[in-house]
């Protein structure tokens, strides 16, 4: 069964306001959450990596006021895209590692910006 | 730091043939290489992986293999079937020095595989 679960699966905003993406690790504990983002036909970009109860880490170039990472218990994660623009459109996939170090990813959520 | 190199980047074949992508290195502390499937839409897949002290591993219709000496891996699919069509990413995992340890998958571009019935 599924490891990790995301809400939503796509979202459509305005440009200008906030959106939140859940993450879920089901089942296990995970030592560390990822955020990634996807952009057609290409690979995944880490943005950060986030711990429970600490501050994520922002990968290089990736704007921490922007994308605001909240890892408020050890399965739950959330990803909050501010003051939204077109250029924030995206697939974004959160990702859990378990204490085994496997790494699992989530179904993924399309965001759109209008 | 770690640079992972995938190919094909593209691979078509004809169902039940068998399929091979390849994945190379650069960093030697590299110790864990997963592989995973995406299909259009849907979030990465774990269809298998290897840890740097075994040198192949198989899962049914699928087998990973690592050559830890050439710093290379490949995923082989035998017997493909449609449904094996997908893009697959290869995946090695660094340690990140003076970051407390933390460590984090770096991706290959991906193959797309096509398998025409």
């Amino acid at each position: 069964g599924a490891v990790v679960s995301q809400h939503p699966s796509r979202v459509i905003c305005k440009s200008g306001t906030s959106v939140k993406i859940e993450c879920r690790s089901l089942d296990f504990q995970a030592t560390t959450m990822f955020w990634y983002r996807q952009f057609p036909k290409q690979s995944l970009m880490l943005m950060a990596t986030s711990n429970e109860g600490s501050k994520a880490t922002y990968e290089q170039g990736v704007e921490k006021d922007k994308f605001l990472i909240n890892h408020a218990s050890l399965t739950l994660s959330t990803l909050t895209v501010t003051s939204a623009h077109p250029e924030d459109s995206s697939f974004y996939i959160c990702s859990v590692r378990l204490v085994t170090d496997t790494q699992y990813f989530g179904p993924g959520t399309r965001l759109t910006v209008l | 730091g770690e640079n992972v190199e995938q190919h094909p980047s593209t691979l078509s074949v004809q169902e039940g043939d068998s399929a091979v992508i390849k994945c190379t290195y650069s960093d030697s502390a590299s110790n864990y290489f997963p592989w995973y499937k995406q299909e259009l839409g849907k979030g990465p897949q774990l269809i298998i992986d290897i840890r740097s002290n075994v040198g192949e591993k198989k899962d049914q219709r699928i087998a990973v293999t690592l050559n830890k000496t050439a710093k290379h891996f490949s995923l082989h699919i035998t017997e493909t079937q449609p449904e094996d069509s997908a893009v697959y990413f290869c995946a090695a995992r660094r340690l990140l020095l003076g970051k407390g340890g933390s460590e984090k998958l770096v991706f290959g571009k991906g193959t797309k595989l096509t398998v025409n019935p």
